[in-house]
């Protein structure tokens, strides 16, 4: 079964930082890889989609990489803003429909 | 653009009773997700439906079932509530083999 892991838990920075986040991945067979963000008590806004022929994307101060054969997709936020604090979320298809979560990374920005 | 609704945002339902969470979207998505959110545990999959009718068990279905009665509406029925069910509820929806979107969320709490 898939397993999605993300380190750091948490991570606060101050305001104007380039900072990444990490996730990993445990079986390589993915057919795309979805970073949301979640805000307190709030659904899950979707960040960026990335199959799983494509090796980034980028929207806004956003960029994501994937690298399947480790594993691994990293999420790089440009110039860090107090309104980027929230929990941002990793997640991987593998199988038909369903997506595998990771327990997520809790950001704080601080001004 | 998507919008994925549901029909509680906050839910308060004693032991024993039946409950009902509905969820709708107004794209034509062919697929619809139910997850429940726990701290620690991330996001885990109760049930999913890829058409009308149509449902294949998630990772946690114990103690759920669903309908799918019409593409837009997909209803999470806890037939006799528990304390152990109280958590975030969260819908989502997505076209066959891309992302997906998700609801604001209820929060059930089970007396």
């Amino acid at each position: 079964k898939q397993e999605v892991t993300q380190i750091p838990a948490a991570l606060s920075v101050p305001e104007g930082e380039n900072l990444v986040l990490n996730c990993s991945f445990t079986d390589s067979a993915i057919y795309n890889l979805q970073w949301f963000r979640q805000d307190p008590g709030k659904g899950l806004t979707s960040l960026l989609l990335i199959q799983s022929s494509q090796r980034e994307q980028t929207s806004g101060r956003l960029n994501a990489s994937l690298d399947k054969s480790s594993g691994r997709s990293t999420l790089y936020i440009a110039a860090s803003q107090p309104g980027d604090s929230a929990t941002y979320l990793c997640a991987v298809r593998s199988g038909a429909n369903n997506l595998f979560f990771g327990t997520g990374t809790r950001l704080t920005v601080i001004p | 653009d998507v919008k994925v609704t549901q029909s509680s945002r906050y839910l308060v339902k004693r032991t024993g009773e039946k409950v009902f969470l509905e969820c709708v979207q107004d794209m034509d998505h062919e697929n619809m997700f139910w997850y429940r959110q726990d701290p620690g545990l991330g996001l885990r999959l109760i049930y999913f439906s890829y058409d009308v009718k149509m449902k294949e068990k998630g990772d946690i279905p114990e103690g759920y079932s669903v309908s799918r009665e019409k593409k837009e509406r997909f209803s999470l029925i806890l037939e006799s509530a528990s304390t152990n069910q109280t958590s975030m509820y969260l819908c989502a929806s997505s076209p066959l083999g891309r992302e997906q979107f998700f609801g604001p969320g209820t929060r059930l709490t089970v007396l």
